[in-house]
């Protein structure tokens, strides 16, 4: 079985500012691959970032990086230089053998002007 | 089409009568996913497709719920006999491999009165 945790329903950050989400995950899997998505309030689920399990090097897309600690099943999401349409819901997600893709119970991030 | 396409994008329905959500995935995309969104909540894993077999129907919350897809394409989410629980956003979702990640559609939205 494969389970992700969200442990953060809600942060707010000042805009400009820097917020860490955090995600914990479990499988028995070697081979695995995560994501963060973001949801704004359009409903449109979009990729942020994503990480090959296999990777020690941490994913990074503009403002969006990543901490993935493999041994200890962690994988935050840092967003950097927070912009008002970074408001959104974040969730964590986990894809293992067999293409299941299970999702933690998302973060909702506000950002304030 | 380009994108991942659902329909209905609203559906009002009376409680008791049955619905079908239909799900268009990127062509040649061999992984299809069902999940349920309530206001406000995360995403509730219904089932899987690799295929057109479905190695994981865990979610589906009772036997009201059926899902089928054809031809490596298509799939149909059937709820039987509706009740008022089951209004929600019904989000779908295809993927190519396991190492990619999986791009959503719009989403039903299901009313139940």
């Amino acid at each position: 079985a494969q389970t992700v945790t969200q442990s953060q329903p809600e942060m707010s950050v000042q805009e400009a500012e820097t917020v860490t989400l955090s995600c914990t995950y479990d499988t028995s899997e070697s081979n695995y691959y995560l994501f963060w998505y973001k949801q704004p309030p359009s409903r449109q689920m979009i990729l942020v970032i994503r990480q090959e399990a296999y990777k020690q090097q941490n994913a990074t897309e503009n403002r969006f990086s990543v901490n993935f600690q493999k041994a200890a099943k962690s994988f935050s999401l840092k967003i950097s230089d927070s912009q008002l349409g970074d408001t959104a819901m974040y969730f964590c997600a986990l894809k293992a053998a067999g293409n299941k893709l299970t999702f933690g119970g998302g973060t909702r991030v506000l950002v304030k002007p | 089409g380009a994108g991942v396409s659902q329909s209905p994008s609203n559906k009002v329905t009376e409680k008791g009568k049955d619905v079908e959500l239909r799900c268009d995935p990127i062509s040649g995309h061999t992984a299809l996913y069902w999940y349920r969104q309530r206001l406000g909540q995360g995403l509730e894993f219904l089932i899987y497709f690799q295929g057109n077999s479905a190695p994981d129907k865990s979610g589906l919350p009772s036997d009201r719920f059926s899902a089928e897809r054809t031809g490596e394409s298509v799939s149909t989410l059937t709820i039987q006999r509706t009740q008022q629980e089951d209004s929600a956003v019904y989000l779908c979702a295809s993927s190519l491999r396991v190492n990619t990640e999986a791009f959503f559609g719009q989403g039903t939205r299901l009313t139940v009165v």
